[in-house]
């Protein structure tokens, strides 16, 4: 399967700060990749799809306009969260779709956002 | 998005065979059965996936029923390793999307 990171591992900001988080495929071109939030003890909830060279596509309830998404490469998308504020702090994962029609994804090993 | 139903947990002792359960009674005929599990504190990894007939690979095995309304996902030998929340997840042909239940929780007793 893809190998996908995901840059930084954790980070601790002030409110009203923005922050970025990198999510690379490092042995797989990926045309979509996908951004999910998972807050503690919960399910993971997908909340874009991001397309290579297009706007992400954003789940009902997900503001674009907060979450930032850039798609700029084939190994790179980025998530920037604008202005956060503590209701923000959370654990980012990010997904490579593989080709084909089964549909598998595979997982970077997610960002934890503090926000203070 | 057809939906699963799995048990909130399990307990399982090392070494023995574990079979974690998932019912989906609305799944499409194009919809492929995934599983997936979650470490604490880490991105989900995919464990398998079927369509129609059972598979096996160096991880699990997947059985599913010849309605396909429901499907068990099955390790052989369980470790404490393999301790872990487990997504049964429907993905239909061509959406791309993964949409995550609650999952099992389980836990292997040594």
């Amino acid at each position: 399967g893809a190998v996908v990171s995901q840059h930084p591992s954790w980070v601790i900001c002030k409110s009203g700060t923005s922050v970025k988080i990198e999510c690379r495929s490092l042995d797989f071109q990926a045309t979509t990749m996908f951004w999910y939030r998972q807050f503690p003890k919960q399910s993971l909830m997908l909340m874009a799809t991001s397309n290579e060279g297009s706007k992400a596509t954003y789940e009902q309830g997900v503001e674009k306009d907060k979450f930032l998404i850039n798609h700029a490469s084939l190994t790179l998308s980025t998530l920037t969260v604008t202005s956060a504020h503590p209701e923000d702090s959370s654990f980012y994962i990010c997904s490579v779709g593989a080709s084909g029609s089964s549909e598998t994804q595979y997982f970077g090993p997610g960002t934890r956002l503090l926000v203070l | 998005d057809a939906k699963t139903t799995q048990p909130n947990s399990m307990e399982s002792n090392e070494e023995e065979p574990v079979h974690l359960p998932c019912n989906h009674s609305t799944i499409s005929g194009t919809d492929y059965i995934h599983w997936y599990r979650q470490l604490p504190s880490q991105g989900p990894e995919y464990v398998i996936h079927g369509l129609t007939s059972n598979v096996n690979n160096r991880m699990a095995s997947l059985a599913i029923a010849e309605d396909r309304k429901s499907s068990t996902l099955i390790l052989h030998r369980a470790t404490l390793r393999d301790a872990a929340v487990y997504y049964c997840i429907l993905a239909g042909y061509g959406t791309g999307k993964l949409i995550f239940g609650q999952g099992t929780t389980l836990q292997v007793k040594p």
